[in-house]
């Protein structure tokens, strides 16, 4: 069945250095992932989607790529702040087109 | 920004008791959704809906129900609730013609 894994499930990481968070999939090629920002206690807030066909996509310090061949795709965010700290979900699309998320990266930056 | 609302944020209940979960949203999707979400764990969808008199079961079983009688609402109900129900339920909305989704602030709910 499809899968998604994000391997680690926290990372901390000093403030100013790059943060780079893993999913991984199986049995399955997605047109696309996904990943999201979840906050304690609130719901996920969408940042960046990439296409299958695309390998590196930018927004203000993200970064995120996707190798088919590898089947992951790489979250990066650069000069990390403490506000940056937060669970990072990947997530792709299932044969209902509905979404599936991985279980998430707790990241936390530390001042 | 995306204009989807939960209510209430949270929710102590006995068991047994009639609940419903509000979530309501102002942009007009058709599509909408409910997960349900464990602490430290992945969200599950319990419900979905393409439109107007439109719900379909997630891929996690749920003993709640939901209706879509207006585009901007799509409420969860519990009939009894009970202790195995405690989670955190998210609602969420699709713009047409794309692939991301916008979630409400989630309701948490605890039963006793």
């Amino acid at each position: 069945s499809q899968k998604i894994e994000q391997n680690s499930e926290a990372l901390n990481i000093q403030e100013g250095k790059t943060a780079t968070l893993t999913c991984n999939y199986t049995n399955y090629s997605p047109a696309y992932l996904q990943w999201y920002r979840q906050d304690p206690g609130r719901g996920p807030v969408f940042l960046l989607l990439i296409r299958e066909n695309e390998k590196e996509k930018r927004k203000e310090r993200l970064k995120v790529t996707f190798d088919t061949t590898l089947k992951q795709s790489l979250f990066h965010i650069t000069a990390s702040q403490p506000a940056d700290s937060a669970t990072y979900l990947c997530a792709s699309e299932t044969g209902a087109n509905n979404l599936f998320f991985g279980t998430g990266t707790r990241l936390t930056v530390i001042p | 920004e995306a204009d989807i609302y939960q209510t209430p944020r949270y929710l102590v209940i006995g068991t047994g008791k009639k609940i419903t979960l509000e979530c309501s949203q102002t942009m007009g999707h058709d599509k909408m959704y409910w997960y349900q979400q464990d602490p430290g764990m992945e969200l599950h969808l319990i419900h979905y809906s393409y439109g107007v008199n439109s719900t379909e079961k997630g891929d996690l079983s749920s003993e709640s129900t939901v209706s879509r009688i207006r585009t901007e609402h799509f409420p969860l109900t519990l009939e009894s609730a009970r202790p195995s129900h405690t989670s955190q339920y998210l609602c969420a909305s699709r713009p047409p013609s794309t692939d991301t989704q916008y979630f409400g602030p989630g309701t948490r709910l605890t039963v006793l």
